[in-house]
Order: C-alpha cells, then sequence, then structure tokens
C-alpha cells in the first residue's frame, strides 16, 4: 500500500487566494483525520470523518476552512480566503476501526500564504 | 477528554536506554495510550499503543501501571536516528477526538 498520500507537498500562494489540499487515505481505513501543524500552536486536529461523514469539525478555525469527503478515497480541505496566519503543515491521516489511536499519516502540505 | 503532560525534552546518548513518562491522570476506562514518533518535515509515525500493563515491538516498550494514570515509553539502545519529538496521547479510538500534547523532544547525542 502506497500509505496516505496528500497533493500538493507544497503551496505557496497570496492573501486571498482560494487553496484546495487533497488527501487519498489507506484503502479499507474509515477514519480520515485533518490536522494543522505550527511552531506555536502545534499538532491540531481540524476535523475527522467516520465512513465519509464528518464527525467532529469543531478544529476547524473559522468558515474560510471548508473539509468534504465524497467518497471513501478522497477528501479536500479548502481555504477560502486564505491569510497569511493559515500559513502552516497540513497533515491527513487515515485509520481503521478497531484499532484505537493508530492513525497513519500523510506526508503533510506545506502551505505559505503571502 | 484526558490530558497528558510530558517533559518538554529529554537528552541521551547512543545506546543508552531511554524512558519518557506521560501522565495521564483523567483517563477514562476505554481509552487506549498510544506514543508517536516524529521527525522533521515528516507526519507523525505511530510507534506503540497499549491499554494495560505491558506491550512490546520491535521498536519500543510501554509500560502502563494497573492505575493507568501514567505510561512509560522505553527505547532500547537509542541510536543518532531516535532524535525526534515522541508524543503521547490517550483515547477510545473510535468517536473521540485525538489531541497531541507538546510532545517531548528527545535529542540523541553521539
Amino acid at each position: 500500500d502506497a500509505g496516505v498520500i496528500q497533493s500538493p507537498r507544497h503551496e505557496v500562494t497570496e492573501m486571498g487566494q482560494e487553496v484546495t489540499l487533497r488527501c487519498k487515505p489507506i484503502s479499507g481505513h474509515d477514519y480520515l483525520f485533518w490536522y494543522r501543524q505550527t511552531m506555536m500552536r502545534g499538532l491540531e486536529l481540524l476535523i475527522y470523518f467516520n465512513n465519509n461523514v464528518p464527525i467532529d469539525d469543531s478544529g476547524m478555525p473559522e468558515d474560510r476552512f471548508s473539509a468534504k469527503m465524497p467518497n471513501a478515497s478522497f477528501s479536500t480541505l479548502k481555504i477560502q480566503p486564505s491569510e497569511p496566519r493559515d500559513s502552516a503543515v497540513y497533515f491527513c491521516a487515515s485509520s481503521e476501526s478497531g484499532r484505537g489511536n493508530e492513525q497513519f499519516f500523510g506526508p503533510g502540505t506545506r502551505l505559505t500564504v503571502l | 477528554l484526558a490530558k497528558t503532560t510530558q517533559p518538554i525534552s529529554m537528552d541521551s546518548y547512543e545506546g543508552q536506554e531511554v524512558n519518557i513518562t506521560c501522565s495521564h491522570n483523567n483517563i477514562a476506562t476505554n481509552d487506549y495510550i498510544t506514543w508517536y514518533q516524529q521527525f522533521p518535515s515528516q507526519g507523525p509515525r505511530f510507534i506503540i499503543q497499549g491499554y494495560k500493563t505491558k506491550v512490546t515491538n520491535e521498536v519500543a516498550s510501554l509500560f502502563i501501571p494497573a492505575d493507568r494514570k501514567s505510561s512509560t515509553l522505553s527505547l532500547p539502545r537509542v541510536s543518532l536516528s531516535d532524535t525526534a519529538v515522541y508524543y503521547c496521547l490517550v483515547g477510545d479510538g473510535g468517536g473521540f477526538k485525538t489531541i497531541f500534547g507538546a510532545g517531548t523532544r528527545l535529542f540523541v547525542k553521539a
């Protein structure tokens, strides 16, 4: 298995632009998580899905952030409009029911908003 | 949600055993204890998970006392490549909200 796949790996954009981050979870995993990591705030859970349904989005910082999971093999995290304070590394992770907290993380997308 | 507390940083030398302790006083009955490792510019990587007593795999051991209010990750004979941030977290693995604390930054010296 290729593991969790994220794209793009790096994204540089200007303030006000729309940014879309993509994630392909490990096949067969029924949980998908989006995290954000910064030096100041560490690793934060933004939202997670179970069987493609958003379960908890209380970590999503603002209405500018939205996430979708149209099917079991694809999810997006969108920021519109982007702001410099959104600059961070965004990770996607997936896990399988019955495996406790064993999550598999993707390589991350480093977002820079100028 | 159970909060975890662990040392901010630790130093060690190559070949030594390293023990990182995490406290989780409010752990719930259904919660597992899970440890992750993160290298710079990479996502966290699952190391080990346990519920009680002792768990061992090819990478580490996890010691959990009977009251489960703390746990200790043991890394045998560390090498320079074990320099990383180690996170302890607790949760029930389903319908949960994963909270990563600040982690412990382990620095292994030659």
